[in-house]
């Protein structure tokens, strides 16, 4: 797994609450994402981060926001949870021109 | 827009024979293509990397070719196992951001 921890690694929240997500890294590796994994849609990239405070948006990134104050911790927060924010959410670590390393990932459920 | 297309109908294949899995792009010049396997409840495992100037990969059983031109990738295992059962998805570099986009994987499944 790269020493990539993500927790939960189950959760189940109702609409309108906040969630957030952690990822958590052993690697000292500078670049952090986090995707989310859909049906029909495969791999979405979110947001990304470059180093501690550095961060920017992926193709879907509305109705989240993801903060890096450590190098090992990239936390994804949904600010009020939407039933279209169900997913399986997954952490990785890598560069643009190598191979990314991902965490085992997070099950969303929003009711 | 950039498009990236695996088949998403279930390949099965009988152990020993040779699986062939296409990856489609359009719209996209990517530098390289990356291959993952994953399986059920767990996160995407990195298998091959082939870059634009390379036209073939091997790595034990595992194959990739590249081209360019017809902008199609081909993902080949050999001696197919019932252990090589799980999804493989394609990645490109995206000419826009530079970050990966993934197609939606195919799932393979090899029966004894």
């Amino acid at each position: 797994d790269a020493g990539i921890t993500q927790s939960p690694r189950h959760k189940v929240t109702e609409t309108g609450t906040p969630v957030t997500l952690r990822c958590h890294q052993t690697e000292n590796h500078r670049y952090m994402y986090w995707y989310r994994q859909d049906p029909g849609h495969g791999l979405r990239l979110i947001h990304y981060s470059y180093g501690v405070k550095d961060t920017d948006k992926g193709e879907v990134s509305d109705g989240y926001s993801v903060s890096r104050s450590k190098t090992e911790d990239f936390l994804l927060t949904l600010e009020s949870a939407t039933s279209s924010q169900t997913s399986v959410y997954f952490c990785a670590i890598g560069t643009d021109n190598s191979p990314l390393h991902f965490g085992n990932g997070t099950r969303l459920t929003v009711t | 827009s950039q498009k990236i297309e695996q088949n998403s109908e279930a390949l099965n294949i009988q152990e020993g024979k040779t699986a062939t899995l296409t990856c489609n792009y359009t719209n996209y010049s990517p530098a390289y293509l990356q291959w993952y396997r994953q399986d059920p409840g767990r996160g995407p495992v990195f298998l091959l990397l082939i870059r634009e100037n390379e036209k073939e990969k091997r790595k034990e059983r595992l194959k990739v070719t590249f081209d360019t031109t017809l902008k199609q990738s081909l993902f080949h295992i050999t001696a197919s196992q019932p252990a090589d059962s799980a999804t493989y998805l394609c990645a490109l570099s995206s000419s826009n951001t530079g970050k990966l986009i993934f197609g939606q994987g195919t799932t393979l499944q090899v029966k004894p």
